[in-house]
């Protein structure tokens, strides 16, 4: 079964632009988390979506917005990019995720390199 | 607020020993507890903890869940260089996001 894939991998942007990533989750799974990863900060949560809703959210500002597809396929973007947006970002799929009591397992995907410049 | 602690933040240790790496946890739900790897990109997972006292085994690692006290530990044994990495803990809590600690970086020198 393949794996969690997302891309691109790599991006660099300058501040003040905009960007858009995507993942595509395990085949089956319903449920999609992004996280935000810095040296700093450790793995920080961004938003779920399980069924093209938006089930959970982090703390994060209003800058950074998702949306889910029909297929699961999920796309986070960002806008107006600040220097402290350059991060791993990485996005996790199970099957049901959370919020509906179960006890899933999260898969990650191997994550986009954002720089910010 | 849940709230997932890992320790030590960080350990070097010599190919051969014996290492235990802590996760204590304080959250309203408890569901599950989870122990990934991570190298250079993506955590990778290890294993998920649901019981207190039932020790889950791969390999060299293991891992073992107190409910009572609230903490996970995660044991491997005869180290190697390939098991240089981030230990995170994550707990699941049912109706929000898992909550991750901010891991564990394990060096291993041969």
């Amino acid at each position: 079964k393949a794996g969690v894939t997302q891309t691109p991998r790599y991006l660099i942007k300058t501040r003040g632009q905009q960007v858009t990533l995507s993942c595509s989750p395990i085949s089956g799974h319903r449920s999609v988390s992004w996280y935000q990863q810095t040296p700093g900060q450790g793995l920080q949560f961004l938003f779920e979506y399980f069924s093209e809703t938006q089930r959970n959210k982090g703390n994060f500002p209003g800058r950074f917005s998702g949306r889910q597809f029909s297929n699961s396929r999920s796309e986070m973007n960002v806008s107006t990019l600040e220097l402290g947006d350059s991060a791993l970002y990485l996005c996790a799929s199970s099957l049901a995720g959370a919020g509906t009591g179960a006890m899933d397992t999260q898969y990650f995907g191997p994550g986009t390199r954002l720089t910010v410049l | 607020e849940d709230k997932v602690v890992q320790s030590p933040l960080s350990l070097v240790v010599h190919e051969g020993d014996t290492v235990t790496l802590n996760c204590s946890y304080e959250v309203t739900n408890f569901r599950s507890l989870l122990w990934y790897k991570q190298e250079k990109k993506a955590p990778t997972f290890l294993f998920m903890l649901t019981s207190s006292g039932i020790e889950k085994k791969s390999g060299r690692l293991s891992s073992i869940l107190d409910k009572k006290e609230l903490f996970s530990i995660l044991n491997i044994t005869a180290t190697q260089t390939g098991d240089s990495a981030v230990y995170l803990c994550a707990v699941n809590s049912g109706n929000t996001p898992l909550v991750f600690g901010k891991g564990t970086r394990l060096s291993v020198i041969a």
